[in-house]
């Protein structure tokens, strides 16, 4: 089942803060989060696998409330370079990894 | 190290053509995916392959074959092109099982079915 992204899309001045929110209504493994510049491919940020857990890459951090079967990625001090369409992936318990419909970030200077 | 890469980068076809997309990792990875993205719907998997040998449906399966060619390559192919199929199609390949482990990707292929 597909997971719900939430905002669709989102725009913001350099050094502001965003957060991006996943949901799912059934019971989650793990959540994956991923980056996709225009016209590339996605690229890999994180993995988050128990309940609760929180991961961080540079200034983009996420968490994963297993309870709620809910993730939020969290951007700080945004950059130019954060621009694009974030994906969250989700793998509920005996599936696949099923994405999201993607957030559409855009820094601007 | 190429990492994932995909042929052809573009291509255009007419409704009922045939075509394959070549997919090739070098990262020794095991398992290997076929997605589909079209706007607003992210990226929904065609096909996968979880090791060498064995291949399995996807979200989208239909109107699409795949073949698992030895442990780096894995094609796709579109035996009779429909308009919806017009998409982005992209590769990615992971160390194992794509459920707790990164997947990485090609750069895609743009198809245009008229």
């Amino acid at each position: 089942q597909q997971p719900v992204q939430s905002p669709q899309a989102v725009i913001l001045r350099e050094g502001e803060d965003a957060v991006i929110n996943c949901s799912s209504s059934k019971a989650l493994y793990s959540v994956h989060w991923y980056r996709q510049k225009h016209g590339e491919a996605p690229v890999f940020l994180m993995i988050l696998l128990k309940g609760g857990e929180q991961k961080g890459h540079d200034k983009i951090s996420a968490s994963f409330n297993e309870k709620k079967q809910q993730s939020s990625l969290y951007l700080t001090a945004s950059q130019l370079s954060y621009s694009g369409t974030y994906f969250c992936g989700t793998v509920e318990y005996g599936n696949k990894l099923v994405f999201g419909a993607g957030t559409i970030l855009r820094v601007k200077s | 190290n190429a990492g994932v890469t995909q042929t052809p980068k573009f291509q255009v076809l007419k409704t009922g053509q045939s075509m394959t997309l070549q997919c090739a990792q070098d990262m020794n990875h095991n398992s290997m995916y076929w997605y589909r993205q079209d706007p607003g719907m992210g990226l929904r998997l065609i096909y996968y392959s979880a090791s060498e040998g064995t291949t399995d449906k996807g979200e989208v399966p239909n109107g699409y074959n795949v073949s698992r060619l030895n442990k780096r390559e894995f094609s796709l192919r579109l035996e009779s092109a429909a308009p919806s199929q017009t998409s982005v199609y992209f590769c990615a390949s992971s160390g194992q099982g794509a459920n707790a482990y990164e997947q990485y990707f090609g750069p895609g292929t743009r198809l245009t079915v008229t």
